[in-house]
């Protein structure tokens, strides 16, 4: 059974500082897929990434940056610079290699007060 | 940008009546998601399908709750007869096998 846990509930930062959001996974698969969502206070699910688990570069998108490492079964995201407009619920999600089920975990509320 | 358009944007309804909520997902993707987010329970997986077949709908109250693609165009899903703990935002999803998944809007469901 896959699984996914995001054992943050809630962080608040200050704007201008860095935050990591932490992920860990469960599965028995060889091949699989991890992804970040995020949900702003409008409700809507905005895909970040995905990354398979072939592939455990770390990837930088302008103030985002993955840190995936199998070893830990971890795939954190780190936000360098927090702006308030990163305030949202941020999921992390895990589908297998073969029929692609999503599971997501609980999300961590992200508050970046100015 | 594509995206995938859910109708109702909002529905209120009373209990026992019939919910449909409709889905377009984008063009030329082969795999729809229906999720349920509600605060106790989070990101709850209903049902998947491939190419419009289903794969998966063990997330599903299989004695209410229906879902289908009559086309690639399509997918719906059916709440017979709706109850006050159905109260949720529903979510679909549609993406191409092996990548991302692009969500819709949700559509919010009251039954009072």
């Amino acid at each position: 059974a896959q699984k996914v846990t995001q054992a943050q509930t809630e962080i608040s930062v200050v704007e201008k500082e860095d935050v990591t959001l932490d992920c860990v996974y469960e599965t028995r698969d060889t091949t699989y897929y991890l992804f970040w969502y995020k949900q702003p206070p409008s409700g809507e699910l905005v895909f970040l990434i995905r990354r398979n688990s072939f592939d455990e570069q770390n990837e930088i998108s302008g103030r985002y940056s993955w840190n995936f490492q199998k070893s830990t079964s971890s795939f954190n995201f780190t936000i360098t610079a927090s702006q308030v407009v990163d305030s949202a619920v941020y999921f992390c999600a895990l589908s297998d290699g073969g029929y692609q089920k999503v599971t997501f975990g609980t999300g961590t509320k992200l508050q970046v007060i100015p | 940008d594509a995206r995938v358009t859910q109708t109702p944007r909002d529905k209120v309804t009373e209990m026992g009546q019939e919910v449909t909520m409709r889905c377009q997902p984008i063009l030329g993707h082969n795999t729809v998601f229906w999720y349920r987010q509600t605060m106790m329970q989070g990101l709850e997986l209903l049902a998947y399908f491939r190419n419009r077949a289903p794969l998966d709908d063990s997330g599903m109250p299989k004695d209410r709750f229906s879902a289908e693609m009559p086309d690639a165009t399509l997918a719906t899903l059916k709440i017979q007869p709706s109850e006050p703990r159905d109260s949720a935002v529903y979510f679909c999803a549609s993406g191409l096998f092996g990548f991302g998944y692009t969500f819709g809007s949700g559509t919010r469901l009251t039954v009072v």
